[in-house]
């Protein structure tokens, strides 16, 4: 198994471009979640999905936007990135609530 | 609401030493608590996960203990090693919830 992938793996923006983080699992797990770490502000979600075809808001979904069409896929996409989004991005995974969790590699973004 | 507490944020032994890290958490109600190692620039690496109704889980050098009353759980490392190097966050779920609470970490150094 390659458990948890992101692509890309760094990535320089100029404000208002946007891109698309793609997350990847072959782990047939139901939850996938979207983080950004921050120095001083430790780990916060931005949206997770519970399955398929489902989104929900995290603790700060503004300003992104995320897709779950198939299951082994979670998107997180920036519509018009800002110097604020820079940031590292996880994207993590479980089967089900009682699991563990599994991490990608994370994804360094640089808005400038 | 949940708040996850790890102190100390910092902390520097000789290898060799057996070591705490504490993970304090508000709500006693959890589901499961889970502890992640994180080497510098990477993603997060699943340790341990302890389910409610566990007092404890060993893996290795490494037991974590577990006690819902006081809002605890303890990640012992023994006969500490310089590869132990790493920052280590502990994740609590509240039954009832999709979203796991992070703590800040704490950032280990063993040196030589």
């Amino acid at each position: 198994n390659a458990g948890v992938t992101q692509t890309p793996k760094f990535r320089v923006l100029k404000t208002g471009q946007s891109m698309t983080l793609l997350c990847a699992q072959d782990m047939n797990h139901e939850y996938m979640y979207w983080y950004r770490q921050d120095p001083g502000m430790g780990l916060r979600l931005i949206h997770y999905s519970v399955g398929e075809g489902t989104t929900a808001k995290g603790e700060v979904p503004d300003g992104y936007n995320v897709s779950r069409l198939k299951k082994q896929n979670f998107l997180l996409g920036l519509e018009s990135a800002a110097p604020s989004q820079t940031s590292v991005y996880f994207c993590a995974s479980r089967k089900g609530l009682a699991e563990t969790q599994y991490f990608g590699p994370g994804t360094r973004l640089l808005v400038l | 609401k949940q708040e996850v507490t790890q102190i100390p944020a910092a902390l520097s032994v000789p290898e060799g030493e057996n070591l705490v890290l504490n993970c304090s958490f508000t709500d006693s109600a959890i589901y499961n608590l889970q502890w992640f190692r994180q080497d510098p620039g990477k993603g997060l690496t699943s340790l341990l996960l302890i389910q409610s109704s566990q007092r404890e889980q060993t893996s290795g050098r490494l037991n974590a203990s577990l006690d819902k009353s006081s809002g605890r759980s303890t990640l012992y490392i023994a006969a500490s090693q310089p590869g132990d190097s790493a920052t280590y966050l502990c994740a609590v779920r509240q039954g009832g919830s999709y979203i796991p609470t992070f703590g800040r970490g704490t950032s280990l150094i063993v040196h030589p």
